[in-house]
Formats: structure tokens, C-alpha cells, sequence
């Protein structure tokens, strides 16, 4: 099935630094939305965006809705290690169909 | 509000058996979505049922199969399961179809041996 391109796949990071992670496409999506993976439960929702251009917050987080329509960008301020885990970029597409298509997944890690 | 319940949180079944998943969404919620996550295919969309219908329908076999009942609440199908059935399997409400802002459930882990 079609995957959304997400990168980086893996980051290690200190405590304190800023990320920024992003999802691409081949084609349009109407939809974009961010979540978060703890290990053994499922995605949580993070933030969601619903038009282009739109940039939106969440605490420390911030995404961002591309022009194109085809990317979105996901920004983590001053991390913490409760930030750890694993980040997943969705998309809806425009043509129709109604499903979610889920980016490959980033993994972020916190070095001591 | 009770979030997204998966039941059970982990099985163990042998190839060749059957295994029903239970997911009851969140409490007004009609659209339950259903996916399969392994580390090599990350999360893939199986289908969807809205008020008692299968909306859309991922790229699986139909050894896969799934319902909805009156109550929203939705059950999953694997038969004769296989090795590569060893999965995370998700189960996310929303209240308009669609699946947008879908809430997820914390899985079933299911393991075939």
C-alpha cells in the first residue's frame, strides 16, 4: 500500500535540544496529522492539520501543514525524556479516498 | 470518557487456527478502523466500518475479515493465520468517517507459531 516518506527514520538526541522531523508524499493529501508511540500501545494523537500552510502548536510541539500539500513538518522544542518514542506522520488523501496513509515512522532517542 | 478498548492485549495461536479481536470505541464514536503493524510495514490500513458497514478496504487477503455491530463495537477475523500474521494490530475510533482525528486502542499483540 502507499507509504508517506518520513525522515529521519531514527534520531539520538541530548536532553534539551530542539527536532524537527518531516513526511512526504508523492501526491496530495487534505489531511495531515501527527502521533506518538510508546512502546507496546498504540499511536496517540498529537496534532492535527487541516489546511495548507497552517502551522499549529501543542505545548512544545509544533507542525506544519506544507504549501504544496505534499509535507508536513513536526518540531519538538527543548526536549524532554518523556519525549521518547516513536513519532508516525498520517495523511488523508485528496482524491477520494478516505483512508489514512501512515509515514514509515521516527524513532527518537535521548542520550543521557 | 473511556478511551479505545482492545481486547485481548496479547494472544498466542498456532498457524492453521482462527482468532477473533474485539474493539470497542470510544463512547459516540461510529467509524472503527482496523491495522496491522509490524516493523517492516509499519501501520497498515485493513478496513474500516461505519455504522455497521465496511467503508473502505485495505490490500489484504480474505483470510481478514471484520464487522461492526449495532453498538459500534467491532471484531476482527484472521483465518487460518500464518507465521507473517505476527502482528500489533490497531483498532482507532473516530466519530465521522473518514478516520480523521481517530483515537487508537492499545492493540492486540498477537503472535502465531
Amino acid at each position: 500500500g502507499q507509504q508517506l516518506n518520513q525522515s529521519p527514520q531514527s534520531m539520538f538526541i541530548q536532553e534539551g535540544e530542539d527536532v524537527s522531523m518531516n513526511c512526504t508524499s508523492s501526491s496530495i493529501f487534505n489531511t495531515w496529522l501527527w502521533y506518538k508511540q510508546d512502546p507496546g500501545e498504540g499511536p496517540v494523537l498529537l496534532i492535527a492539520l487541516y489546511k495548507a500552510g497552517e502551522l499549529t502548536s501543542n505545548g512544545r510541539l509544533t507542525a506544519q501543514f506544507g504549501i504544496t500539500r505534499k509535507d508536513s513538518f513536526l518540531n519538538i522544542s527543548a526536549s524532554i525524556p518523556s519525549d521518547v518514542g516513536i513519532y508516525f506522520c498520517a495523511g488523508q488523501p485528496n482524491f477520494g479516498n478516505e483512508k489514512l496513509t501512515f509515514g514509515t515512522g521516527t524513532r527518537l532517542t535521548i542520550i543521557p | 470518557k473511556a478511551g479505545v478498548t482492545q481486547t485481548p492485549r496479547y494472544l498466542i495461536k498456532t498457524r492453521g487456527q482462527q482468532v477473533t479481536l474485539s474493539c470497542s470505541p470510544i463512547s459516540g464514536h461510529r467509524s472503527v478502523s482496523w491495522y496491522q503493524q509490524t516493523p517492516g510495514q509499519g501501520l497498515q490500513f485493513l478496513f474500516e466500518y461505519f455504522s455497521e458497514t465496511q467503508r473502505n478496504k485495505g490490500n489484504f487477503p480474505g483470510r481478514f475479515s471484520g464487522r461492526q455491530f449495532s453498538n459500534s463495537r467491532s471484531e476482527m477475523n484472521v483465518s487460518t493465520l500464518e507465521l507473517g500474521d505476527s502482528a500489533l494490530y490497531l483498532c482507532a475510533s473516530s466519530y465521522f468517517a473518514q478516520n480523521t482525528e481517530a483515537f487508537f486502542g492499545q492493540g492486540t499483540r498477537l503472535t502465531v507459531v
